[in-house]
């Protein structure tokens, strides 16, 4: 099945920091990708859509001066939280959806833990 | 709007018997239907999917779906369980237009006892 690979895992940065974070699609190529964020024991939030050469579209309540979101190409959407806090700790999960695909499942990455002091 | 709305946050099934998750949804169209799992602390994995054709849909490790229209269900069953099988297991569900997005249930926690 189709590759999406996430990076970094783990990170652990101090207040006041920013935060960028990877997802690549590896074997196919993504004009959409979805970023979302998931609490404890929690669903998946859909944080924002990400769309190839323009901007996002972020869902309702999520600052988007905070996430910033960045599909600069086919392959490779970023999400980078500026000015984290300790409210900002979380499970962030990309995931992809392949153009060539006729039936639009998404494929995730493996997450990354975000960790603010 | 579309929705999907799984029932229960946890079910617990002993090793070796059938197991059911279940999920129901609403969409205006034709839905897309899909079940992915979580293992702690990594992505989700698909699998499987329900778009046309036969109710009931065969997917990854053993587990399958059935597909029911009048009762806009799409739960996920396994004859026989394994204790690996225990994990978070999520519905999700988009409408038939390549512009929508997929909608996640809350996820329900399956615990297999040995």
């Amino acid at each position: 099945g189709a590759v999406v690979s996430q990076h970094p895992s783990r990170v652990i940065c101090k207040s006041g920091t920013s935060v960028k974070i990877e997802c690549r699609s590896l074997d196919f190529q993504a004009t959409t990708m979805f970023w979302y964020r998931q609490f404890p024991k929690k669903s998946l939030m859909l944080m924002a859509t990400s769309n190839e050469g323009s901007k996002a579209t972020y869902e309702q309540g999520v600052e988007k001066d905070k996430f910033l979101i960045n599909h600069a190409s086919l392959t490779l959407s970023t999400l980078t939280v500026t000015s984290a806090h300790p409210e900002d700790s979380s499970f962030y999960i990309c995931s992809a959806r392949d153009r060539q695909g006729p039936t639009g499942e998404l494929f995730f990455g493996e997450g990354s833990r975000l960790t603010v002091l | 709007a579309q929705s999907v709305a799984q029932p229960e946050d946890q079910v617990n099934v002993a090793e070796g018997n059938p197991l059911t998750v279940k999920c129901t949804y609403s969409v205006s169209g034709n839905p897309y239907l899909f079940w992915y799992v979580q293992y702690p602390n990594r992505g989700l994995q698909f699998l499987l999917k329900y778009i046309t054709g036969d109710n009931l849909v065969k997917g990854s490790y053993g587990f399958e779906a059935e597909f029911n229209k009048s009762q806009t269900s799409f739960h996920l069953k396994k004859p026989s369980a394994l204790v690996s099988d225990s994990a978070l297991y999520f519905c999700a569900v988009r409408e038939y237009s390549s512009a929508s997005k997929i909608i996640f249930g809350s996820g329900t926690r399956l615990s297999i006892r040995p």
